[in-house]
């Protein structure tokens, strides 16, 4: 079945830790992106990438890194700059210039000890 | 930044009807409204999407006024299952990597 996979689901890190979130999908999308949601909060973007090779800050990316080196993959880092990283995160995919659909993973959630 | 309004919370009796309405009162000619929800704990799920006529698929129905500032999500008929937060986003198509996930609403269907 086509879908995206996110790993870890539950995450544990100390303070001053780097740690790097999963991303894959073999949906053959173009486009890809990552959102982070606090409790009782929307989602917020973090960065998207539509084409391999080639990522964009969303509106929160301060703290966070990602690389696009596989059309199937779009890990993401959360660096020890990040000052909350408390978090749950989740990653999409999208057929680029499709009409808004975008399809979520069941999410990684992030706490920092 | 919030391009539209929901309330908060709204409850539903179980096989009757949830409209959950949605105020975009800055919306412009380009821009689509889209509804997705999102179940405790998991990704959101994408429900429908229309520019200026009503639409519906196997999951909803979208009404969109006609002066395009307002518009209402209907499911139906209610399960339990259908319990969540839902988000109403307004962007313009291909622009989507944009969408603004406000807070949306609860809804919450009742036995």
């Amino acid at each position: 079945d086509g879908g995206i996979t996110q790993s870890p689901k539950y995450l544990f890190r100390k303070e001053g830790q780097n740690v790097t979130l999963s991303c894959e999908q073999n949906l053959n999308h173009d486009a890809m992106y990552w959102y982070r949601q606090d409790p009782g909060q929307g989602l917020r973007l973090i960065y998207y990438s539509q084409i391999v090779n080639d990522f964009q800050k969303g509106d929160i990316a301060e703290g966070y890194s990602v690389s696009r080196e596989k059309k199937e993959s779009f890990p993401l880092t959360v660096t020890s700059a990040q000052k909350n990283p408390t978090a749950f995160y989740l990653c999409a995919s999208s057929i680029s210039g499709d009409a808004g659909e975008l399809f979520f993973g069941e999410g990684s959630r992030l706490t920092v000890l | 930044d919030a391009k539209t309004t929901q309330p908060p919370s709204m409850d539903c009796a179980e096989g009757r009807a949830a409209n959950l309405p949605c105020n975009h009162s800055t919306i412009s000619g380009n821009e689509y409204v889209y509804w997705y929800r999102q179940i405790h704990s998991q990704g959101p799920q994408y429900i429908i999407h229309g520019l200026k006529n009503n639409e519906t698929n196997e999951m909803a129905s979208l009404i969109i006024t006609e002066d395009r500032k307002s518009s209402t999500l209907i499911l139906p008929h209610a399960t339990l299952r259908d319990t969540a937060v839902y988000y109403c986003i307004v962007d313009a198509l291909y622009n989507f990597n944009k969408f603004y996930f406000g807070s949306g609403t609860k809804l919450n269907v009742k036995p």
